[in-house]
């Protein structure tokens, strides 16, 4: 069966840092793309961050470029995202999830990172 | 930046009706057009990838179509157990995946 848990949400105050992380089993991580994707409360799905299946390619969007950073060990099928500069309206539930050519396949179940004094 | 339109944003509809969602790019993505579903307090899950193929263990009710800029998920008969918001996704780089601001599905 195909795992994904995230780890290590919580309340942190503005300017802060937080790591994320995310344990995969059940599927072959290191041969898969992996990606952070958020959702705001009551709002849509944004994707954070995407890394290559070797760690040697990571992708951002502006909203988060420079203050987050994706990284990976494949020995531990384990995904992080740390996440620095914190600010209010990075405030969401963060879900790991597997990117591949047939999409965001496997989900985790999410861990809610709120950003508040 | 490829922007992505779904509409409606809101839609009501009765069991065994036939549903139609729709998304729209900013520019051409070659497909590369996934859906998901996502029920209350739930992750979000895979539904079609590619405009038009589904997903393992995705009933066959659900299909996608379309090119270019313009894409639909359809529902061939509405089952209460599809009420949920619906996610379209363009993924025509590795550089900048987009999500659609979501559908939300309910029962009339």
């Amino acid at each position: 069966e195909v795992q994904l848990v995230e780890s290590g949400g919580g309340l942190v105050q503005p300017g802060r840092s937080l790591k994320l992380s995310c344990a995969a089993s059940g599927f072959t991580f290191s041969n898969y793309y992996m990606a952070w994707v958020r959702q705001a409360p009551k709002k849509g799905l944004e994707w954070v961050a995407t890394i290559s299946t070797s760690g040697s390619r990571t992708y951002y969007p502006d909203s988060v470029k420079g203050r987050f950073t994706i990284s990976r060990d494949n020995a531990k099928s384990s995904l992080y995202l740390q996440m620095n500069s914190l600010k209010s309206e990075d405030t969401a539930t963060y879900y790991c999830a597997s990117r591949g050519n047939s999409g965001y396949g496997y989900w985790g179940q999410g861990v809610m990172v709120t950003v508040s004094s | 930046d490829i922007q992505m339109t779904q509409s409606p944003s809101f839609l009501s509809a009765s069991v065994g009706e036939r549903v139609t969602l729709s998304c729209r790019a900013s520019q051409n993505i070659n497909k590369y057009l996934d859906w998901y579903q996502q029920k209350l307090g739930e992750a979000p899950k895979l539904l079609i990838y590619n405009t038009n193929n589904l997903h393992t263990g995705i009933p066959s009710r659900f299909s996608g179509s379309g090119s270019g800029t313009d894409y639909t998920l359809t529902i061939s008969s509405l089952q209460p157990e599809d009420v949920a918001t619906y996610f379209c996704l363009q993924r025509n780089s590795w550089r900048m995946d987009t999500f659609g601001a979501g559908t939300k599905l309910e029962l009339k």
